[in-house]
């Protein structure tokens, strides 16, 4: 089940910058690593953001992860076409000792 | 080129049980998971084993239930998943370093559960 809440959706024109926030507690966000996923229709994941800074070797650093406190931010710049998608953040959670997921965020490219 | 594999899955009545297994290149070297999505809905962690197998966590709702292990002279990672429930149908991926740098995902198997 989720425990992280995400906005449903953003948009935003090419070119423009969507930020995606994720709110969690203390016993997830505030404390570990964040992670952020894109998921096209009918794919699998993807990751983009790992340790919540990180962008794995291949994705471009129009990506950006950022955290503070108990939230955490996703950041797109440069907004293209392909970016469309569901976004996902997921951090490991001590008190369920499990990974809790964001409920997604829909970004559309107006 | 990484690859990632599950099968296994299929339509099985409520109360029983199925086994999901996933080959995936190098697995012997990274922790696994398995992640479920109901089709249309959102990712829902479910569970994951170390290098060696010896640490394992499960989410709340499968403890008890579904049991992970692996075999890495194998390359393959399984899922066994007992009391099977309607709330259970749902697309399970395999996941070789969730969450690391070295992370990739299988295309999923659809587990659907009749009541």
């Amino acid at each position: 089940q989720s425990v992280l809440t995400q906005p449903p959706s953003a948009s935003g024109a090419p070119g423009q910058t969507v930020t995606i926030s994720c709110s969690g507690t203390s016993s997830n966000v505030g404390r570990d690593y964040v992670c952020w996923y894109r998921q096209l229709p009918g794919t699998a994941p993807q990751l983009l953001i790992f340790q919540t800074y990180k962008r794995p070797s291949g994705v471009p650093d129009r990506f950006s992860g950022s955290k503070s406190g108990t939230s955490a931010s996703l950041a797109i710049s440069g907004l293209r076409s392909e970016d469309e998608g569901d976004y996902y953040c997921v951090a490991w959670d001590d008190r369920l000792s499990g990974y809790v997921f964001g409920t997604g965020t829909r970004v559309t490219v107006l | 080129e990484v690859q990632v594999v599950e099968s296994g899955g299929g339509l099985v009545q409520s109360g029983g049980s199925l086994r999901l297994s996933c080959t995936a290149s190098g697995l012997s070297n990274y922790w696994m998971h398995w992640v479920r999505q109901v089709p249309g809905k959102g990712l829902v962690w479910v569970s994951r084993i170390n290098r060696d197998g010896r640490t394992i966590n499960y989410a709340d709702s499968v403890k008890g239930r579904f049991t992970i292990s692996r075999d890495n002279t194998k390359n393959t990672l399984y899922l066994e998943m007992n009391s099977l429930r309607a709330e259970d149908t749902a697309i399970y991926y395999c996941a070789r370093d969730f969450n690391g740098n070295d992370d990739y995902w299988g295309q999923g198997t659809l587990v659907t559960v009749s009541s």
